[in-house]
């Protein structure tokens, strides 16, 4: 069993090209969502997504895009990259009223 | 704005101790408190997490402490060993939509 996966682990990214980091869980959770760490920040939520078809902005959605077409993707977008998306980006999945899984999480550098 | 404000910012303990981590919530709509524990590399794990209809919660050695009139809620972590080693983070959300708002996270170092 899987869980939570994310791809790629690592991405060096040159200012203003884009992206997709892609998320997927096989636990068929109706709720995923997207969250960014930086240091001494704690996790903030990016995007989340109730079901397929169903998403939402949360707390720090300005650069990002997403979509939800399958109950098991969630993939998130960066189009223009810029220097203050370097972050750590963790994937989350949750069936209602439980507990969130998350992925490994992928580590964005934008130089 | 943090909605979930969390102290210390890290700890170190010496095994067999008691680690203890606060953390303080504005949002009155918040109806579940979930602990996670993250490990360097590693995505964050549900720890124990805990619902305001009741004061505290044990897990073996970690136990949640809740004050809803207070706004407050802390993590205790008994007899602490070199494994539990972490950061931790409190972390809060409506029953809602499960939406995590995390403190900004402590992290724990336990001396042999």
């Amino acid at each position: 069993n899987a869980g939570v996966t994310q791809t790629p682990k690592f991405r060096i990214l040159k200012i203003g090209q884009s992206m997709t980091l892609q998320c997927a869980q096989d636990m068929n959770h109706n709720y995923m969502y997207w969250y960014r760490q930086d240091p001494g920040m704690g996790l903030k939520l990016i995007y989340y997504s109730v079901g397929a078809g169903i998403t939402d902005k949360g707390e720090v959605p300005n650069g990002y895009n997403v979509s939800r077409s399958t109950t098991e993707d969630f993939p998130l977008r960066l189009e223009l990259a810029a220097p203050s998306q370097t972050s750590v980006y963790f994937c989350a999945s949750s069936p209602v009223g439980a507990e969130a899984f998350f992925g490994q999480g992928t580590r964005l550098t934008v130089v | 704005q943090q909605q979930v404000k969390q102290s210390p910012q890290s700890l170190i303990v010496q095994k067999g101790g008691i680690s203890i981590i606060n953390c303080a919530y504005e949002n009155t709509a918040f109806d579940y408190f979930p602990w996670y524990q993250q490990f360097p590399g590693k995505g964050p794990a549900l720890l124990i997490a805990i619902r305001p209809d009741v004061s505290e919660k044990k897990e073996g050695r970690f136990t949640i402490s809740f004050n809803k009139s207070a706004k407050q809620f802390s993590l205790h972590i008994m007899d602490s060993q070199p494994g539990d080693s972490a950061t931790y983070f409190c972390a809060a959300s409506t029953t809602n939509d499960y939406k995590l708002s995390f403190g900004a996270g402590t992290t724990v170092t336990v001396r042999a």
